[in-house]
């Protein structure tokens, strides 16, 4: 099962909202990556949870605010969003890195966000 | 920063026809993935190739890693409209890497 689930699927918030996305995986992977993508355009980076810690924050503004509960589960907070962040936002999972190794990266379905 | 040129950005073909998307770079990958994205939805992996000069077959489609382990190419065979989609190669950049560079796509469309 290669399976990593996102929710909501779609979500419409307005500037002064604050709201959450979630993903899930049960594969016991121990990395866990968001991504935003814009139309047309690859999917860029955003953060890395490595062992359920903060490994890598590609200078992401500060209204996105990650979290990793437990390594199953990775959270982003939204908060004073702009409508340039209507964008995909995709979750990953991938094992951990293990012997200086790491592996290939699963992705959930996305969440469509509009900012409005 | 590791670029990976990837081409052509958009093909449109005849269900049947033969065709090669390409993923070039002037870095070495320790390795490189292979993805394909419907529209709003989430990359799929397809493949992932580690070995300088590796071949890997997915039934009607080819993957190849070059030898020096900088371009990479996928090959479909026989296309059909279930191939449509957008592919997107993914190079790790050092084996103990968590970011991957993307291309930045081919959108292919398979005419019935």
């Amino acid at each position: 099962d290669t399976e990593v689930t996102q929710t909501p699927k779609h979500l419409v918030m307005g500037m002064t909202n604050k709201k959450s996305l979630k993903c899930e995986q049960h594969m016991g992977h121990r990395a866990m990556y968001w991504y935003k993508q814009k139309a047309k355009k690859p999917p860029e980076l955003m953060f890395v949870y490595s062992y359920e810690k903060l490994s890598i924050n590609e200078s992401v503004p500060s209204r996105f605010s990650p979290e990793c509960p437990n390594s199953s589960l990775l959270n982003l907070h939204l908060h004073a969003l702009q409508p340039e962040d209507s964008a995909l936002y995709l979750c990953a999972s991938s094992q951990g890195r293990s012997s200086g190794i790491t592996y290939e990266q699963y992705f959930g379905p996305g969440t469509r966000l509009t900012v409005t | 920063t590791q670029l990976l040129e990837q081409s052509p950005q958009f093909l449109s073909i005849q269900e049947g026809e033969n065709l090669t998307v390409y993923c070039n770079s002037s870095s070495v990958f320790s390795s490189l993935q292979w993805y394909r994205q419907e529209p709003g939805e989430g990359p799929v992996l397809l493949v992932t190739v580690v070995t300088g000069g590796e071949v890997k077959k997915l039934k009607r489609l080819t993957f190849q890693f070059g030898d020096a382990r900088k371009d990479s190419s996928l090959h479909i065979t026989a296309a059909q409209p279930g191939d449509t989609g957008l592919y997107l190669c993914a190079g790790r950049p050092g084996a103990g890497s968590y970011q991957l560079t993307f291309g930045k796509g081919t959108k292919l469309s398979v005419i019935p």
